[in-house]
């Protein structure tokens, strides 16, 4: 089975540009989750999306937003790019049932520079 | 809150030695999953083990072996007889279990250096 895989791999983007990252979950898995991680904040929980619904979100500014498609694909996109936002955009895809949790599985990461 | 430590930054060692990389956890929820997972350079995120909050048994797969305590909130990991390819940073990880609070809290990660 086909792990995770995310698009593009790396990216250099310039302050102020917006920018889409693309995420396909393990073939049967229903929820993708979003995480960023960066050397001084580490990994954090960006949002979580369950048949195309957001479940949970972290707590990041409005400028960072997902979407999950009817085949459990998503994207994330952040608007308005900060020097900041400059960091490793990993996304992790879970069986996911109502009644208990299951493991999340990560793909290779999309490394983003903003400029 | 949830809270993971890994008060281990940087651990480095010599090839064949026994290295254990502690994880403490904090969590007001009685059933939660705590998770250990492996990244190498590449950046990827491997899924190790994950263990059920109830089930305080320890585990041991090949060279890699697991001890959860409950009574200390501490989840370690010990790797046996290290080899180079054990080079990478390791991330100790909980969940909640009520569904929509399943969000993976991590700790800061050690970075083990196995020398040859």
């Amino acid at each position: 089975k086909a792990g995770v895989t995310q698009t593009p791999r790396y990216l250099i983007k310039t302050r102020g540009q917006q920018v889409t990252l693309s995420c396909s979950p393990i073939s049967g898995h229903r929820s993708v989750s979003w995480y960023q991680q960066t050397p001084g904040q580490g990994l954090q929980f960006l949002f979580e999306y369950f048949s195309e619904t957001q479940r949970n979100k972290g707590n990041f500014p409005g400028r960072f937003s997902g979407r999950q498609f009817s085949n459990s694909r998503s994207e994330m996109n952040v608007s308005t790019l900060e020097l900041g936002d400059s960091a490793l955009y990993l996304c992790a895809s879970s069986l996911e049932q109502i009644t208990r949790s299951d493991t999340q599985y990560f793909g290779p990461g999309t490394r983003l520079t903003v400029l | 809150a949830q809270k993971v430590t890994q008060a281990q930054t940087e651990i480095s060692v010599v090839e064949k030695e026994d290295v254990t990389l502690d994880c403490v956890y904090e969590t007001r929820d009685t059933t939660y999953y705590l998770f250990w997972y492996k990244q190498p350079p590449s950046g990827e995120l491997v899924f190790l083990i994950r263990r059920n909050s109830f089930d305080e048994q320890n585990e041991i797969s090949g060279r890699y072996s697991w001890n959860f305590q409950k009574s200390t909130s501490s989840f370690n990991f010990t790797i046996t007889a290290s080899q180079v390819v054990d080079s990478a940073v390791y991330f100790c990880a909980l969940s909640e279990a009520e569904m929509g609070r399943r969000a993976l809290t991590f700790g800061s990660g050690t970075r083990l250096q196995v020398q040859p």
